[in-house]
């Protein structure tokens, strides 16, 4: 059994540019959430898609949005990049949505803006 | 979300007991206590819930106040690996709940 993986690990970009980051969820997971964490904090909820559609959302803005495809893989894509978007971002993939789920986290990937 | 306080850090000696605390006062009764860890260089990993009653798997055990206004996470004997931010986190009944962080609290253990 795989666990979550994420690509790419780590990913420079400058401002004003787009980017999009991948994540395979765990086998027998339907459910993906995506986490940002910036330096020294604890991980913010970005969005959660179950079955291919959007059905959480934190306090993030319209430019970042994500897709889930029928394997239940998943992609995040921010669009017009700024510098305060430099953190490292967290997939997590789980069975379901209940309370009682427990989520598997990705090592995330590496986001630098410059 | 209900919030959750914890210790910035704590420090063990290696093969000791850890007791790390997590107060949450204002818990409503149908919320669940999670607790991830976050290795260094790794995203956050799953250690243990519950609700009321007090909770052991394989990596620790869970101990619930009676009044459910704090827990305490317990490792029986820390080993270097141990040694990363322990998060306390309150979880909604509702569905489609999303974990919530907070700083959590660094541990390190001492050799």
């Amino acid at each position: 059994e795989t666990g979550v993986t994420q690509s790419p690990t780590h990913l420079i970009k400058t401002r004003g540019q787009q980017v999009t980051l991948r994540c395979s969820s765990q086998s027998g997971h339907n459910t993906v959430s995506w986490y940002q964490q910036a330096l020294g904090q604890g991980p913010q909820f970005i969005f959660q898609y179950y079955r291919e559609e959007e059905n959480g959302r934190g306090n993030f803005p319209p430019r970042f949005s994500g897709l889930q495809f029928p394997n239940y893989s998943s992609e995040l894509n921010v669009n017009a990049l700024e510098l305060d978007d430099s953190a490292l971002y967290l997939c997590a993939s789980s069975v379901g949505t209940g309370v009682n789920e427990k989520l598997f986290f990705g090592s995330g990937t590496q986001l630098s803006v410059l | 979300d209900a919030k959750t306080t914890q210790p910035n850090s704590m420090e063990s000696n290696e093969e000791e007991p850890v007791h790390l605390p997590c107060n949450h006062s204002t818990i409503s009764g149908t919320d669940y206590i999670h607790w991830y860890r976050q290795l260094p260089s790794q995203g956050p990993e799953y250690v243990i819930h519950g609700l009321t009653s007090n909770v052991n798997n394989r990596m620790a055990s869970l101990a619930i106040a009676e009044d459910r206004k704090s827990s305490t996470l317990i490792l029986h004997r820390a080993t270097l690996r141990d040694a990363a931010v322990y998060y306390c986190i309150l979880r909604g009944f509702s569905g489609n709940t999303p974990l919530v962080f907070g700083k959590g609290t660094r541990l390190s253990v001492i050799a």
